[in-house]
């Protein structure tokens, strides 16, 4: 079946250092990829998503490209800032039938110190 | 995009007692979808609901612990029944926007069982 595997955390980071997360995902066919991600105390937020080879989604500073020889869609931000410490989701979305269904990754928590 | 309300935000219950919870879209969507996610955990979907027929469910999760209620195309309420602490969780909706393959969350309901 479909999975995605994200980078172990917590990742630790200072401000506007550069900032990689890795995905990896396992699935048949050419499904959809996301990245959401979820601040302190509040609840999923899209950040960006891709869904064909080679597309690059973008938002708030943070890439990904979707890597169809790699299976991977690994987020990327420049420069960060304390503001972005949340957990970070990576994740595949197919269609079965009528459903659209969301395979998560574990999430990686990231902290960016001042 | 969607937007997506969830009530109540939080809540702390004693167990054996069951709570209801309630989910509204600003938009009329065909599917809806209830997540589970345990402290620390990772979003594990619950079932998928549409309106005008039973809820799906997924391995694990059954009707008579969280029964569903879809009555018309921007609302539903999952049901938490006979609560236990192993169902302190933060439970989410979600729904796929129209026209694209894009799921929206709200913003959680953090339950919390004594």
């Amino acid at each position: 079946g479909d999975s995605v595997t994200q980078m172990e955390g917590p990742v630790t980071l200072s401000e506007e250092a550069f900032l990689t997360i890795n995905c990896t995902y396992t699935a048949t066919g050419y499904p959809s990829l996301f990245w959401y991600v979820q601040y302190p105390g509040e609840g999923l937020q899209l950040l960006l998503k891709a869904t064909k080879a080679d597309d690059k989604g973008s938002n708030k500073g943070f890439e990904a490209t979707y890597r169809k020889e790699t299976t991977s869609f690994h987020l990327e931000k420049g420069s960060v800032q304390v503001s972005d410490s949340a957990v970070y989701f990576c994740a595949l979305s197919r269609s079965s039938g009528s459903a659209r269904q969301l395979t998560f990754g574990s999430g990686t928590q990231l902290t960016v110190l001042p | 995009s969607a937007v997506i309300s969830q009530k109540p935000s939080r809540d702390i219950c004693q167990r054996g007692t069951s709570l209801t919870i309630q989910c509204q879209v600003d938009s009329q969507v065909t599917m809806m979808f209830w997540y589970r996610q345990q402290p620390g955990q990772s979003l594990t979907l619950i079932a998928t609901a549409n309106q005008g027929s039973e809820a799906t469910y997924e391995s694990g999760f059954v009707i008579d612990k969280f029964p569903i209620s879809r009555p018309n195309l921007t609302f539903s309420t999952l049901t938490v029944s006979n609560m236990s602490p192993e169902d302190s969780s933060i439970y989410l909706c979600s729904v796929v926007a129209p026209s694209t393959d894009t799921q929206y969350f709200g913003p959680g309901t953090r339950l919390t069982v004594l």
